[in-house]
């Protein structure tokens, strides 16, 4: 079965310490991946996107994501955490090209602790 | 400014009784989708619509009706038939072309039915 897993459901960093929040795939082909950002009672927001172009992907408020095929992982860094990016990230992936649509992992929370 | 609109942002219903919830854009995209987020869940797609006037079904769409009658908007009726309709729904759109799949999300809407 095609699907996306979020290794962790919430993780806990300092400020000004580094972010990693896991995400693995599984596909038949390479897709086109995605992480989204929730904040509390709001929609989503894209952070980044991956398209087959650049393995390393930058994207908003210093967060970027590094596509690796063989591990088929879509891991989310960013260096130094802000209180502000305490909120629910989602990766996403094209599994089904043929309706256009995305399947979401089940999310990752992250909090900031001052 | 562009973007995609949705109303109420909380929403009260009986149960027994239908309820529409509104999603507009102004972004000029052909795709249209409603995804339904439970807690501590991803989004699971509900109905989606590439085109006027034609849609169909997601993974969860018993209990739902859409209509797309114009471009802009892609109204949702959880009726009540809907077992379980107490969530929070999401509409996103997006453009069709080639492999841009990235979807743009409205605020939400929190429907409580008691």
């Amino acid at each position: 079965a095609q699907s996306v897993t979020q290794l962790d459901s919430h993780v806990s960093v300092s400020e000004g310490t580094p972010v990693l929040l896991r995400c693995n795939y599984s596909s038949s082909y390479s897709p086109s991946l995605f992480w989204y950002v929730q904040h509390p009672n709001k929609g989503l927001q894209l952070l980044l996107k991956y398209t087959s172009a650049a393995t390393l992907v930058k994207g908003i408020n210093g967060f970027e994501a590094e596509f690796k095929k063989s591990e088929t992982s879509f891991h989310l860094t960013k260096p130094s955490a802000h209180m502000s990016d305490a909120a629910e990230y989602f990766c996403v992936v094209t599994l089904d090209t043929g309706r256009r649509a995305l399947t979401f992992g089940s999310g990752t929370r992250l909090q900031v602790q001052p | 400014d562009g973007g995609i609109t949705q109303s109420p942002k909380y929403l009260f219903r009986k149960e027994g009784q239908n309820v529409t919830l509104s999603c507009e854009q102004n972004l000029n995209h052909d795709a249209m989708y409603w995804y339904r987020q439970d807690p501590g869940q991803g989004l699971r797609l509900i109905y989606y619509s590439q085109i006027v006037n034609d849609f169909q079904k997601g993974d969860i769409a018993e209990g739902y009706s859409v209509s797309r009658e114009k471009k802009e908007s892609f109204p949702l009726t959880v009726t009540s038939a809907q077992k379980n309709p107490t969530a929070f729904y999401l509409c996103a759109s997006s453009i069709v072309a080639g492999d841009s799949y990235e979807q743009y999300f409205g605020p939400g809407t929190r429907l409580t039915v008691t």
